[in-house]
């Protein structure tokens, strides 16, 4: 079982539509990430979270600890937010090596 | 503030070489990250660096090297190129070890083929 998982693994929605994108793991964290990248590789950091919600824009990260669980939300969608997305996860215990979630693909029609 | 460069973008290897990729940081960040992304695996972690040591090391083959400058500066190094070694090759950077609130900033990344 991977230490984070996320889902969907696919998105396909209409633009304006509200998004969720989810991110459960299974280890003790210091932080999470939000990355997002484009095609052509390049990886933009959207958040990082070791508690409560944060909000950029028409994103807004949330994560409960206690249930080991975080999601990304995009309001108001656009086809210029289609990317991957990916959590990532820094464990407290780990020599800070952070862990990646397999990532989700988001594809946003006009 | 000039963001995290890395150097070559794109690399075609053959099997067998030898390859270097160069990674410079954010000015004042002194930790260095690299990381292997391929389609099969996703994003894998290789080693940090933090002041001119390695701080941490990924499960990667002894062929998988790295070492970090004064200047913070990175290279890594990847010796006898094997097919699977094709992949995007990720530097991120950020501010202070020990830390977990110092958030990574990534490069553009290079893109090996090995053929």
């Amino acid at each position: 079982k991977n230490e984070v998982e996320q889902s969907p693994q696919n998105l396909t929605a209409q633009e304006g539509e509200f998004i969720t994108i989810n991110c459960s793991y299974s280890v003790g964290i210091s932080a999470l990430h939000w990355l997002q990248q484009h095609p052509g590789g390049g990886i933009v950091s959207l958040f990082m979270l070791s508690s409560g919600k944060k909000k950029h824009g028409r994103l807004i990260a949330t994560i409960n600890i206690q249930e080991k669980h975080s999601s990304l939300h995009i309001t108001a969608s656009h086809p210029r937010d289609s990317a991957v997305y990916i959590c990532a996860v820094r464990p407290r215990n780990r020599d800070d090596k952070i862990i990646f979630g397999k990532g989700t693909r988001l594809h946003i029609l006009p | 503030k000039a963001g995290v460069t890395q150097t070559p973008r794109y690399l075609i290897k053959t099997r067998g070489q030898q390859v270097t990729l160069s990674c410079s940081p954010i000015s004042g960040h002194r930790s260095v990250s690299w990381y292997q992304q391929t389609p099969g695996q996703g994003l894998q972690f290789l080693f940090e660096y933090f002041s001119e040591t390695q701080r941490n090391k990924g499960n990667f083959p002894g062929r998988f090297s790295g070492r970090q400058f004064s200047n913070s500066r990175s290279e890594m190094n990847v010796s006898t190129l094997e097919l699977g070694d094709s992949a995007l090759y990720l530097c991120a950077s950020r501010g202070g070890w020990g830390s977990p609130n110092y958030e990574q900033y990534f490069g553009p990344g290079t893109r090996l083929t090995v053929t």
